[in-house]
């Protein structure tokens, strides 16, 4: 079965500063990874995804993600922090069943990012 | 907007009640998918539908269920709650195709507080 880890729970960032939210994945095959963002009292928005090709990928907001295969990474940055980036981020990895049908997500734990002006 | 519409935003409702959650789909996708997250256990995938059709199962208890219609909105039936059901319930719908990229996009979510 598919898996993604972030491994902090919180990130704290200086507005200006770059910022990097880890992620790592365990999965058989090719992996499909997604971020998505979750503002307080808001649904999960789609920021990006790695399906294939370019390992860097450039997503909504000013974020982009690292594609890592050596590593099973996909870590997820932004060059220069904003307060109004502080929320939730979650990285997920698609359920790769050979049931064509079955594409569900399977989430990370999630880590807060607190960008402090 | 996601384009994915849920109601109600927010419910109360006693133990040992029963409630309806109720998702509208993107236009076009006929995938559903049904989320819950809470403090405990994070984002946990529920059940999955396609046109129609239950497609995946997750962590879902047997005291809740889920249909799509042929309408292609869905509704997740909660049973008998208990303390512990309270969370943020999500809904979420994609397309389906061959391509295994499809973006699912997610509802703002239902607010169940069971007290």
């Amino acid at each position: 079965a598919q898996s993604v880890a972030q491994p902090e729970d919180q990130v704290n960032v200086a507005e200006g500063n770059p910022l990097t939210v880890k992620c790592t994945y365990s999965v058989s095959g090719n992996p499909y990874l997604f971020w998505y963002v979750q503002y307080p009292n808001r649904g999960l928005q789609f920021l990006l995804k790695y399906i294939t090709g370019d390992n860097l990928v450039k997503g909504s907001y000013g974020f982009e993600a690292e594609f890592n295969k050596s590593q099973t990474s996909f870590h997820l940055k932004k060059p220069s922090a904003l307060v109004s980036d502080s929320a939730l981020y979650f990285c997920a990895v698609r359920d790769m069943s050979t049931d064509t049908g079955r594409r569900a997500l399977t989430f990370g734990s999630g880590t807060r990012l607190q960008v402090q002006p | 907007d996601s384009g994915v519409t849920q109601t109600p935003k927010h419910l109360i409702t006693a133990t040992g009640q029963r409630v309806t959650l109720r998702c509208s789909p993107r236009s076009g996708d006929l995938s559903v998918y049904w989320y819950q997250q809470s403090l405990d256990q994070g984002l946990q995938f529920l059940i999955q539908y396609y046109n129609g059709e239950e497609r995946a199962k997750g962590n879902i208890l047997e005291r809740f269920s889920a249909q799509q219609f042929p309408d292609l909105h869905s509704e997740l039936n909660l049973s008998s709650l208990e303390l512990g059901d309270s969370a943020l319930y999500f809904c979420a719908s994609s397309v389906i195709t061959g391509e295994t990229g499809n973006t699912i996009y997610f509802g703002e979510g239902s607010w169940l507080t069971v007290v």
